[in-house]
This record gives C-alpha cells, structure tokens and sequence, in this order.
C-alpha cells in the first residue's frame, strides 16, 4: 500500500494526450511538499523527469508537463509517441514518523 | 557528468546482513546540495525509499525500515554504503543508489543491482 495512490495504468494511441494523476493526503501533498516524477523504460533505473511540481530537468521534451494543486498532483504527456511506453512514479515527502520520502506505487503508460 | 555504480553480492541467505556499496565518480561525494541515498524496487513491483546520508555522517531512514538499516559515507573513497541486517525473501530487490538534491528528488541514479535473498 503506497503513500501516495496512481493508477495502475493509462493508456493512449499517438498523438494523443494522458494524464496520470498522484493523490496523497495532508501529512505530504497537502502540507506542500513538492511533488516530482519519474520514468522508467523496460529493463533501465528510473530517471528524473518533473521535479519541483512543475520544472523539467534539462533535456527533457516539453511534452511532458506537471501540476499540483492540493492533495493531488498530475503529469500530463502530449504528442504521445512510442517511446514513451514506460512506467511513471509520483514521490514526495511525508512528515509523518518523523518524515520520509515516499512513491507513488506507479502507472504503466501503454502507447496504444 | 555524475555517475553511481552498486557494487556487492547478489544473493543472500536469510537471517543475513545484505551489503552493498555505491562509487561515485564524475563528482564529489562532499558536496554540500547533495544527499546520497538508496532506493530498492522488489521484482514487477514499485519504488521504496530506503534512507540517505549527507557527507557530514548524518543520516536519515525510512521509518519501516529503521531497525535493520545503516547507511555509511567514506569521503575519501567517495563511496557510500547500505547495510540491510535480517534479510528475508520480501528484501529481494533490485537496489539502486541514488543521488538526491537537498534530500529530496533523485537526480542521479546509479544502474542497480538485483539482489536475491535465499538459501
């Protein structure tokens, strides 16, 4: 049971826009943690894509957007294309038991 | 360009202590923005955060896991170190080591290395 709830799958055919939402609760999202994501493509480690709510590392398409408003946060992916079939991760912070980083339990994107 | 290698056994007996080590290379492990940290994901499943260290020693861990972790920092190697006591089947994992600025997003993450806990 994750901290913070994604679904367990989105999907989309090219072109097409998605968007994968990230809710947690008043102890991390709510108390104004930043929110941040990350992609993993098959078979590789994770990497940075949002951080910070909103700001993309550099070299990161600008198709790749994110929010936060509230308990709730989103990452949104326009142009679909296939290369972007991968899981995606929301973490935050939560300043329970005296705070720790928490995940999201992730979304798989399939590129329809 | 910052890069983290794990490095360390990739099967465990359980009851056993787990131990991995990260280099870095490319960067100082000194760096006053950066916490470097571990992060384990168990096979098909999600991202656990297990805990980081800042180069002056001071540490911090995931609260379910307190009891059985230890991460250390050897500055002068520029390495960093986890250490996992009483390992049973659910610690198997591929575990990552991770660079994280001002303890919070990950920026850099090393490749990962599976580590399989069974008899």
């Amino acid at each position: 049971q994750s901290v913070l709830t994604q679904p367990p799958s989105v999907s989309g055919a090219p072109g097409q826009r998605v968007t994968i939402s990230c809710t947690g609760s008043s102890s991390n999202l709510g108390a104004g943690y930043d929110v941040h994501w990350y992609q993993q493509l098959p078979g590789t480690a994770p990497k940075l894509l949002i951080f910070g709510n909103i700001n993309r590392p550099s070299g990161v398409p600008d198709r790749f957007s994110g929010s936060k408003s509230g308990t709730s946060a989103s990452l949104a992916i326009t142009g679909l294309q296939a290369e972007d079939e991968a899981d995606y991760f929301c973490q935050s912070y939560d300043n329970t038991l005296s705070g720790h980083v928490v995940f999201g339990g992730g979304t798989k994107l399939a590129v329809l | 360009h910052l890069q983290l290698q794990e490095s360390g056994p990739g099967l465990v007996k359980p009851s056993e202590t787990l131990s991995l080590t990260c280099t870095v290379s490319g960067g100082s492990i000194n760096s006053s923005s950066s916490y470097w940290g571990w992060i384990r994901q168990p096979p098909g499943k999600g991202l656990e955060w297990l805990g980081n260290i800042y180069f002056s020693g001071d540490t911090y861990y995931n609260p379910s896991l307190k009891s059985r972790v230890t991460i250390s920092i050897n500055t002068s190697k520029n390495q960093f170190s986890l250490k996992l006591a009483s390992v049973t089947a659910t610690d198997t994992a591929v575990y990552y080591c991770v660079t994280q600025l001002y303890g919070d997003h990950a920026t850099s993450w090393g490749q990962g290395t599976l580590v399989t806990v069974s008899s």
